[in-house]
């Protein structure tokens, strides 16, 4: 089945910081790829997505690209801001029309 | 984008009571809604797959006695807690694909904060 593996948080910068998250995946197929994020005491909200190979989601300076060769989508921003802190979720649809999240990375960054 | 609302937002009941929790898809139809219980600092656990017009088809481990789902129209998906106890405490949050098929985009509620006493 479907699977989604998310590295371990929390993950703790300091304003301005480069910031990776990493997520790889296991699906039948060509899935779509997400990544949500959810402020403290909200749902989640969808932040970017792709939807084939190579393709590049961005949004509000966040970038994930579409890797099938590694089977990845990996989250990255230049500079991290205070307000980016909350937790991260990565997922995907596909094959089955159940979505698959992996298990989120909390964020946290310092001024 | 579209957008999903969850009423309430959040509750305080008595144990052995019964909630009701909407969800509604305000801009677009969707005939399958999921539900998900999140526990603090946790992942979201998945619980039902709500079909409008049919039996809802629940996780494994989750009782569908106690968690009542109804999908009565292409916008409305309600989850009843039925005699709900103090483990039942949780944040439950449901979400709507935008139709696309097998790679839909999940558009999530707000979540509601359950409270039993």
């Amino acid at each position: 089945g479907n699977s989604v593996t998310q590295m371990e948080g929390p993950v703790t910068l300091s304003e301005e910081a480069f910031l990776t998250i990493n997520c790889t995946y296991t699906a039948t197929g060509y899935p779509s790829l997400f990544w949500y994020v959810q402020y403290p005491g909200e749902g989640l909200q969808l932040l970017l997505k792709a939807t084939k190979a190579d393709d590049k989601g961005s949004n509000k300076g966040f970038e994930a690209t579409y890797r099938k060769e590694t089977t990845s989508f990996h989250l990255e921003k230049g500079s991290v801001q205070v307000s980016d802190s909350a937790v991260y979720f990565c997922a995907l649809t596909g094959g089955s029309y159940i979505p698959t999240f992996g298990r989120g990375t909390s964020l946290i960054v310092h001024p | 984008g579209a957008v999903v609302s969850q009423h309430p937002s959040w509750v305080i009941c008595k144990s052995g009571t019964s909630v009701k929790i909407e969800c509604r898809s305000l801009d677009f139809q969707a005939t399958t809604m999921f539900w998900y219980r999140q526990f603090p600092k946790q992942s979201l656990m998945l619980m039902a797959t709500s079909n409008e017009g049919s039996k809802a088809t629940y996780e494994q481990g989750v009782e569908k006695d106690k968690f009542l789902i109804n999908h009565a129209s292409l916008t409305l998906s309600t989850l009843t807690v039925t005699s709900a106890h103090p483990e039942d405490s949780s944040f439950y949050i449901c979400s709507a694909g935008d139709g696309q098929g097998a790679g839909d985009t999940q558009y999530f509620g707000p979540g509601t904060r359950l409270t039993v006493l």
